[in-house]
Parts: structure tokens; C-alpha cells; sequence
């Protein structure tokens, strides 16, 4: 199966709330990235988190890397609407899991 | 406009034909990348360029499709005899690399193909 899984496939959730996506590896990795895409649109880069760091922030976004479980999160704090996309990760711009479609509730 | 740009963004095509596409990266970034998405999955890796050398095909890149990158700056990705499963989004993006350090890679819109 593709490495680059993200969980949950789907998430709706109301303004204001924090959203936990999680994304899931088979290998080892250089970095990992977080990308957003809005329907039918291309993608936008988040953050990249290199192998040797576990954690990083950039305003409302922060993300985990464990390199012992093959595994990160992107947190979103206080969303908005505006926040709502298919979220992706992936590793070392080589393969995207399927995402996670985040829906942020007015 | 100094990002990543793809031309066109839109191509209808009749099974057979042969398509190009064009992907403009970003100026100093040495390092291209081709994706294939379709709708509800995530970009699907086809090839990547540092500067004008291919270092890497998927095996997803069957023998109808090539890619080439010249002179190190524009890529262009040719589809021949195309199939109506050919039918997705083409995403390029760039990136740099210096001392085999990666950045992130920006994307372009893309190019929707339509095989009819």
C-alpha cells in the first residue's frame, strides 16, 4: 500500500475547534510535508519537518514528526472556515497518502 | 508571477492523440517534479529533474509518456497516444536542493487533461 496514509480520511468540525490529521510512513524519510488543496485547485505548502526535528509551529499550524513510529500530526488550532481542504502528506516530495478532507462548520 | 506555472490548464483530447504540457518552475529551484492526480486521491509521483539530468521514473510512467527538462529551467511532459485513463490532473512542482538538502516543493495549478 502507498506510504503517506493519512487518518482520518474525513473530518468535520466546527469553527473555532482544533483538527488533528495524522499521517502514517513505511520508510525511512528525509522530511516530511504537509500540503492543503482546495477543490480542484493545486497544492499549497504547509510545513516541512526534516527527519531529525519533532515539532514545528508556523502560526496556527503545528506539526509532529516520530521517526520511531513512522508517523506525524498537522494540528490546526482555532480553525475557520476558510480552513476547510484536503489535507496531504508527504515524504520527501515523493508520495502523497490519499488525505484527509477537513470541513470546517461556520 | 513568480511561481510555478503550467501551460495549458486545460486540454481536451481525443484518445489517440498526443498531448505536451509545459511547466515553467520556479527561477532558482534545480530540482523539478511531475505529479498525476485524479479526483480523491493524492498526487501520484512520476519523475523528477535536477537541473536538466532525470534522476528518477516511476513505474507509473509507462512507455507512452516522457519528460524532459533541456536546459535545466522549463520541463515539458509528453502523453503519446493517449487513453481515457490518461484523464487527470498534471501537477509539476520545484524545488531546491543545496548539499543534498531538500526544500519544499512548490506546485503549480496544474494541467487537467480530458481524454474523450
Amino acid at each position: 500500500s502507498q506510504q503517506g496514509e493519512e487518518d482520518p480520511q474525513a473530518l468535520s468540525i466546527q469553527e473555532g475547534e482544533n483538527a488533528t490529521m495524522n499521517c502514517s510512513y513505511k520508510t525511512s524519510i528525509n522530511n516530511l510535508q504537509w500540503y492543503r488543496q482546495n477543490s480542484g485547485r493545486g497544492l499549497v505548502h504547509l510545513i516541512l519537518i526534516r527527519s531529525n526535528e519533532r515539532e514545528k509551529h508556523s502560526g496556527r499550524l503545528r506539526v509532529t514528526l516520530d521517526t520511531s513510529k513512522k508517523s506525524s500530526s498537522l494540528l490546526i488550532t482555532a480553525s475557520r472556515a476558510a480552513d476547510t481542504a484536503s489535507y496531504f502528506c508527504a515524504t520527501d516530495s515523493r508520495v502523497f497518502g490519499k488525505g484527509t478532507k477537513l470541513t470546517v462548520n461556520p | 508571477d513568480t511561481g510555478v506555472s503550467q501551460d495549458p490548464r486545460h486540454k481536451i483530447t481525443k484518445r489517440g492523440q498526443n498531448v505536451t504540457f509545459r511547466c515553467d518552475p520556479i527561477s532558482e529551484h534545480n530540482r523539478l517534479y511531475w505529479y498525476r492526480q485524479t479526483l480523491g486521491q493524492g498526487p501520484e509521483f512520476l519523475t523528477y529533474f535536477q537541473n536538466e539530468a532525470q534522476l528518477e521514473k516511476s513505474r507509473l510512467l509507462s512507455d507512452r509518456f516522457s519528460a524532459e527538462r533541456p536546459k535545466g529551467s522549463f520541463s515539458t511532459l509528453e502523453i503519446q497516444r493517449t487513453e481515457q485513463g490518461d484523464s487527470a490532473m498534471y501537477l509539476c512542482a520545484s524545488s531546491h536542493s543545496r548539499d543534498n538538502r531538500r526544500t519544499e516543493a512548490f506546485f503549480g495549478q496544474g494541467t487537467r487533461l480530458t481524454v474523450v
